[in-house]
Parts: C-alpha cells; sequence; structure tokens
C-alpha cells in the first residue's frame, strides 16, 4: 500500500524529446506538488495543485506542463527536454496546512 | 520571499548528541518544518513547530524562536542511520501557504 507512486523510478532520454512522469497518490489528501532536486541536492518547488486547481506555478520553462485530472493524481509533461533538466524529480502530497509525504523521485538524466 | 540558512554538512559521533541549525527570514512566517533525506531516497516527515518552544519526538527534538527566525532539530543517542541531510522547510501566510526548503545540512556519523 504505496501513499505516494512516482513512474518511472528512472527516464534516461535524449535532448528534445518530450516525456511524462506520473504520480498518484492514495492518502485522500488533497493538495499535491511537483518539486525538482538538483545535483546540489536543493529541493525547488515546481507546481501545486489543490483539488485539481494550480496554485503555486514557480518561475518554471513553459515547457513543463502539469496535469491534475482529479485529486489523487498529478503528472508532469516536459517537451523538447535540455540538459539543465537532468535532475531527480519529486512529488509529493498533503492536506492542506500539514505536512508532505513524498513519492520515491524520478531519475531524468538527459544526455 | 524566504531565506532560509543551514549548514552544508556536519559531522558527529555514534551516540553523541548533534544539533543542526536552521534561521529563516520570511515575509510571513506560519510554521517550521524538518524533513529527513537519506541520499537517493525521498524526503520523510520529521517535525513541526509554529509556536515557540521545543516539541520532543523520542530521540529527535525541534525548536523554534519566531522572534529570532531560529530553529534547530536536536539528535540524541546518536545512530550510524540517522546520517542523511536534513531539510529546514518554513511555510508562509496567506492564501496557498507555500512552503519553502532550505539547501539542508548533511550529517555523517562516525563510530
Amino acid at each position: 500500500d504505496t501513499a505516494v507512486s512516482q513512474t518511472p523510478k528512472y527516464l534516461v532520454t535524449q535532448m528534445g524529446n518530450d516525456k511524462s512522469i506520473k504520480c498518484e497518490q492514495n492518502l485522500g489528501h488533497d493538495t499535491m506538488y511537483w518539486y525538482k532536486q538538483d545535483s546540489k541536492k536543493f529541493l525547488k518547488i515546481m507546481f501545486s495543485y489543490n483539488n485539481k486547481e494550480l496554485i503555486i506555478n514557480e518561475t518554471v520553462p513553459n515547457r513543463f506542463s502539469p496535469k491534475s485530472p482529479d485529486k489523487a493524481h498529478l503528472n508532469l509533461h516536459i517537451n523538447s527536454l535540455e540538459l539543465g533538466d537532468s535532475a531527480v524529480y519529486f512529488c509529493a502530497s498533503s492536506l492542506t496546512k500539514y505536512e508532505q509525504y513524498f513519492g520515491p523521485g524520478t531519475r531524468l538524466t538527459v544526455t | 520571499g524566504q531565506n532560509i540558512d543551514q549548514p552544508t554538512e556536519m559531522t558527529a559521533t555514534e551516540g553523541a548528541i548533534v544539533q543542526i541549525n536552521c534561521t529563516y527570514q520570511t515575509s510571513g512566517f506560519n510554521g517550521l518544518f524538518w524533513y529527513q533525506q537519506h541520499a537517493g531516497e525521498a524526503p520523510t516527515f520529521l517535525s513541526y513547530n509554529v509556536l515557540d518552544g521545543l516539541e520532543e519526538k523520542g530521540r529527535f527534538s525541534s525548536f523554534l524562536s519566531r522572534s529570532k527566525g531560529y530553529s534547530y532539530l536536536l539528535l540524541k543517542e546518536l545512530q550510524m542511520k540517522d546520517s542523511a541531510s536534513y531539510l529546514c522547510a518554513v511555510r508562509a501566510t496567506g492564501g496557498y501557504q507555500k512552503v519553502t526548503f532550505g539547501t539542508g545540512t548533511k550529517l555523517q556519523v562516525i563510530p
């Protein structure tokens, strides 16, 4: 009974490709997030959805497009991948105002 | 905006006590979280402080002083498995209460 799951766990792709990462939570939380953790281990918020509505949209290239089909899912699509997109992407969820639960991460390598 | 500072690295001996500090500057404060992240894994929630004082949870305690913009995480009876990064995160006031993470403190526990 995984709480927050992400697929795939590893993603290796070439520059210019388009890829998607999926996230699902079975905790009944109303808020979901995407974070990027770079090689220096800095965890930076990218997007947040509350009840399927986009509430946080940080300064992220518009090549990144999140989609939340329902409260339990938040997917991230990335167009025209660049070398600098290589990082670990974490999905997380929470009840509003409470602690966040993180998925296992997706390690994206762009070559 | 928010600015969060933590030491980059610390080393401590098994069985000892270590204190990891976090200072923050924020335009509106609404709580502080501590997370633990083992290498190659997702962050996991440790503690939450919103009022001044000490919160104790087994071997881990977290302290907050809102007037000083200061928190610390205290780890007692250190074990080798405590070797990890410890992330301080501050929640802002406002509609969607965004959480901003510090860069983390990498703790190495040595025998």
